[in-house]
């Protein structure tokens, strides 16, 4: 089974400091990674994600990400925090079986920005 | 209307009451979710279409029932509903259910208050 972990379920940065949000995962064969965000009272958009080919990912509002197989990571960076980046940040991967492919997503990491 | 839209966006509802969700995705995909979203919990998987078939129920209670009369509704039907139901239920569609990128387009969510 496929597995996610966020480490820190809330995080605070100050206004133009580098944003770094943990993720780990555990997965039995190669994974798909994907990070959702979550503005308040809306659904969950997706940033970025990680199929196959070069490890770091570039996305959306300036967001990256980083594929480490050798420590199951992928952590999403972003070098100057926004005031409108404050949101919910979640992790998820792609559990492959039986010819679906099901998302299994943290619990979910909390970015406050701090002015 | 674009993308993932869903109706109505806030619900109370008593115990004893029998209440519909309505999700629409204007997108031309063939999969449809519905996801629980509690408090401090990662992100539930209750039902799965793909192509206008259940493919899979996430061991939820019977109280909840869906209902995918074409690829581009999806319908949650409920009746008979507990306190700990209260959650936001999230709306997603993606392409298909076999694609191995998977992507997840999501509505803004119902939140649901049971009395």
């Amino acid at each position: 089974a496929q597995s996610v972990t966020q480490l820190g379920s809330h995080v605070s940065v100050s206004e133009g400091a580098l944003v770094l949000l943990r993720c780990n995962y555990s997965s039995s064969v190669p994974p798909y990674l994907f990070w959702y965000v979550q503005y308040p009272n809306q659904g969950l958009q997706l940033l970025l994600k990680y199929t196959t080919g070069a490890t770091l990912v570039k996305g959306i509002n300036g967001f990256e990400a980083e594929f480490k197989k050798s420590e199951t990571s992928f952590h999403l960076t972003k070098p100057s925090a926004h005031m409108s980046d404050a949101a919910e940040y979640f992790c998820a991967v792609v559990a492959v079986g039986a010819g679906s492919y099901q998302l299994t997503f943290g619990k979910g990491t909390k970015l406050s920005v701090i002015p | 209307e674009t993308g993932v839209t869903q109706t109505p966006r806030h619900l109370v509802m008593g115990m004893t009451n029998k209440k519909s969700l309505k999700c629409e995705q204007h997108l031309g995909h063939n999969a449809m979710y519905w996801y629980k979203q509690s408090a401090k919990k990662p992100l539930e998987l209750m039902f799965v279409y793909n192509f206008k078939e259940q493919t899979e129920n996430n061991s939820v209670p019977s109280r909840f029932s869906p209902e995918c009369p074409n690829s581009s509704h999806l319908f949650l039907h409920l009746h008979t509903l507990q306190p700990e139901d209260s959650a936001l239920y999230l709306c997603a569609s993606s392409q298909d259910r076999t694609s191995e990128y998977n992507e997840q387009f999501f509505g803004p969510g119902t939140r649901l208050t049971v009395l």
